[in-house]
């Protein structure tokens, strides 16, 4: 059974910095990509970034390109998302998930979610 | 514009069938890639429910399916119940983001 335990959320001031972490178990997790995806509050989802297996590739909603930036620890089976420049509207519930198998486009595992809130 | 199009909400008796649409362009559904659904419960983390436009993963009752066709997609369920009362959120594939795409996200009330 895949767990996923996530961490790094809190209150930052616009302009500030923040790493969200999240750690895997009961998986290859060298094996898959891996995404994060964020909900505003009262709001959809948004996906905000991907990385490839072996961390050679990433990919990322516009809106966050050149600020954030998405990275893993196969060894610690561990994903990472780095968040600099936070603006408000980057307050959201933020989930990591797994990605399906290769070629695939869904995410079949998500984490419990953390929540980073940018207020002055 | 890439976007995936839901109904902001819809609404069931128990018992009953509902649908839910979710309607793309030619740079995702389209453009052949697959849809899948979530269902998100109050506080909690989206769970796939649908991959590859109809396939349910292990544990999800066959009352919900899924379908595309050209631009657009389709969640349907049957034999509503309360528990089904919940988020639901199409995504695909976008080529011009170059990443995933969600719907909007439709409520649905189980009356």
């Amino acid at each position: 059974e895949v767990q996923v335990v996530e961490s790094g959320g809190g209150l930052v001031q616009p302009g500030g910095s923040l790493r969200l972490s999240c750690a895997f178990s009961g998986i290859t997790f060298s094996s898959y990509w891996m995404s994060w995806v964020r909900q505003a509050p009262g709001k959809g989802l948004e996906w905000v970034a991907t990385i490839k297996q072996d961390g050679t590739e990433n990919f990322y909603v516009d809106s966050v390109k050149g600020r954030f930036t998405i990275s893993r620890d196969n060894a610690k089976k561990s994903l990472y998302l780095h968040m600099n420049s936070l603006t408000v509207e980057d307050t959201a519930v933020y989930y990591c998930a797994r990605d399906g198998p290769p070629s695939s486009n869904w995410f079949d595992s998500w984490g419990q979610g953390t929540l980073v809130t940018v207020s002055s | 514009q890439s976007v995936l199009t839901q109904p902001p909400s819809v609404s069931g008796a128990p018992g009953q069938r509902v649908t839910i649409s979710c309607t793309g362009s030619s740079s995702n559904i389209g453009a052949g890639y697959t849809v899948n659904w979530y269902q998100q419960l109050p506080g909690t983390a989206p769970k796939l429910l649908i991959y590859d436009n109809t396939n349910r993963p292990s544990g999800v009752p066959d009352r919900f399916s899924g379908s595309k066709s050209g631009t657009s997609a389709s969640l349907a369920i049957t034999g509503l119940q309360a528990e089904d009362e919940a988020d639901y959120y199409c995504q695909s594939y976008d080529r011009r983001l170059s990443g995933s795409l969600f719907g909007g996200g439709t409520k649905l009330t189980v009356l």
